[in-house]
């Protein structure tokens, strides 16, 4: 089974505060993702990674920063945290560009910015 | 660009009943694929159902089964024979054609069965 982990299932920080989330996929996926979820507008991707060091911008990419150093881990940073970054933050990897490849998904990161 | 509408926020089903939840979309891309994803909750997105744009016939998986019409361009989610552990939130996704990594997904229906 695919397995997509991320480092915290929920995580306060302050404004202003630099906030790491961590996403790790055990099965040699080229393709990753980041995605936000707010009540109403369902998921809107932030950044996705193709291969290792490489990344392209998503839908709503300003205030965020990724990484991807090895293929399996795929960072996404708040540089400045700010209140309307709360969010719940979902990481997810694929393995090719198929059209009935799913994308799978971690159990998603509850972040609160006070 | 991709677009994907699920016009109900929330809807009540009876236990044993069939609820369908309606999806449509717009896309200029003439291969495209079509997803619903279950998400309890406890948060993690779930996969359900995939519909390719080629496909002549309705994808079926168990007691979900994809109401396809692509002139209509709709997707509908059916849910036959509804359990308890079929309440959460279901959202309909699109992935555009050959290389197009990305999903669009819509707003999201929260289904509740009632026993």
């Amino acid at each position: 089974d695919v397995k997509v982990t991320q480092s915290s299932r929920y995580l306060v920080k302050r404004t202003g505060e630099k906030v790491f989330l961590e996403c790790v996929q055990d099965m040699d996926h080229e393709n990753m993702f980041w995605y936000r979820q707010d009540p109403g507008l369902g998921l809107r991707l932030i950044y996705f990674s193709y291969d290792v060091k490489m990344k392209e911008k998503g839908d709503i990419p300003e205030g965020y920063s990724v990484s991807r150093e090895k293929k399996e881990r795929f960072s996404l940073i708040l540089e400045s945290a700010s209140t309307n970054q709360t969010s719940m933050y979902l990481c997810a990897s694929s393995l090719e560009v198929l059209k009935g490849e799913t994308q799978y998904f971690g159990p998603g990161t509850r972040l609160l910015v006070l | 660009a991709q677009k994907i509408t699920q016009t109900q926020p929330g809807m009540f089903v009876q236990e044993k009943e069939a609820v369908t939840l309606d999806c449509t979309y717009d896309t200029s891309d003439p291969s495209y694929g079509l997803f619903w994803y279950k998400q309890p909750s406890s948060g993690e997105m779930i996969f359900l159902i995939y519909q390719g744009s080629y496909d002549q016939q309705n994808a079926t998986e168990g007691r979900y089964s994809l109401n396809f019409q692509k002139a209509r361009k709709s997707a509908n989610l059916v849910i036959s024979a509804s359990q308890l552990g079929d309440s959460a939130m279901y959202f309909c996704a699109m992935r555009g054609g050959w290389g197009d990594y990305k999903l669009s997904f819509g707003a999201g229906t929260t289904v509740t069965v009632r026993a």
